[in-house]
């Protein structure tokens, strides 16, 4: 079953505006969540995180919403540069567990 | 560079064969993990280690895979009798360890069973 899901396999966003990646997740016992960016034959590089006991945390032109109650949390970037274009991955953890269960990503494109 | 390392990037290699792959993490984190990604999914966890200590294996890790940790630095994992069905990307990440650790990725091994 997959436990964190992102819907959207791509999003195409313009350059200077604002880009919003969704993700959802199952699990209640998740309390730790973390996006990713990844390049094409790279590995995953580690953006931003949150704890469950935030609902915001923000990290320059990047900032994470957590929504518990809807098991939901979205990456902004704002604004958005064509260096941003990748796939990005939402994480999450339990505080028992140290494995990350990611969802399948989203390819951001942003163009000119 | 102190990042997390993997050696090789690439290994292309017939069925049936061995293949062996290494990863060193950022020397101070005591946690290092495997994962496995496949075309259009997120990685999925294989195993990790507390220092030398494999501490949970998840049932993807078939009794052909094994993977150590002998000084609690340098990892291998091994794939042995390889199948198609192992072509993948091969991710290794090490933490600190701790609740909400941070895991860094090396770059992967990218396997291609032909």
């Amino acid at each position: 079953d997959q436990q964190v899901k992102q819907n959207s396999p791509s999003l195409s966003v313009q350059e200077g505006r604002i880009s919003i990646l969704n993700c959802d997740y199952t699990n209640s016992m998740f309390d730790y969540f973390l996006w990713y960016k990844k390049y094409p034959a790279e590995g995953p590089t580690f953006l931003i995180s949150i704890s469950s006991i935030k609902d915001k945390n923000e990290d320059g032109r990047f900032t994470v919403f957590l929504n518990k109650s809807a098991k939901h949390l979205s990456l902004h970037i704002v604004p958005s540069q064509p260096g941003d274009s990748a796939v990005y991955f939402c994480a999450a953890l339990t505080g028992t567990a140290s494995k990350l269960t990611f969802g399948t990503g989203t390819r951001l494109q942003v163009t000119l | 560079d102190t990042g997390v390392s993997q050696d090789p990037r690439h290994k292309i290699t017939k069925r049936g064969q061995n293949v062996t792959f290494r990863c060193d993490p950022i020397s101070e984190h005591n946690r290092l993990y495997w994962y496995r990604q496949t075309l259009g999914q997120g990685p999925e966890f294989l195993t990790y280690f507390q220092n030398e200590a494999q501490l949970e294996k998840s049932r993807l890790l078939s009794d052909r895979f094994s993977a150590e940790r002998p000084k609690g630095s340098f990892s291998t994992l091994e794939i042995q009798r390889t199948e198609q069905g192992d072509s993948a990307m091969y991710l290794c990440a090490s933490s600190l360890g701790g609740l909400g650790e941070t895991q860094y990725f090396g770059p992967g091994t990218r396997l291609l069973v032909l």
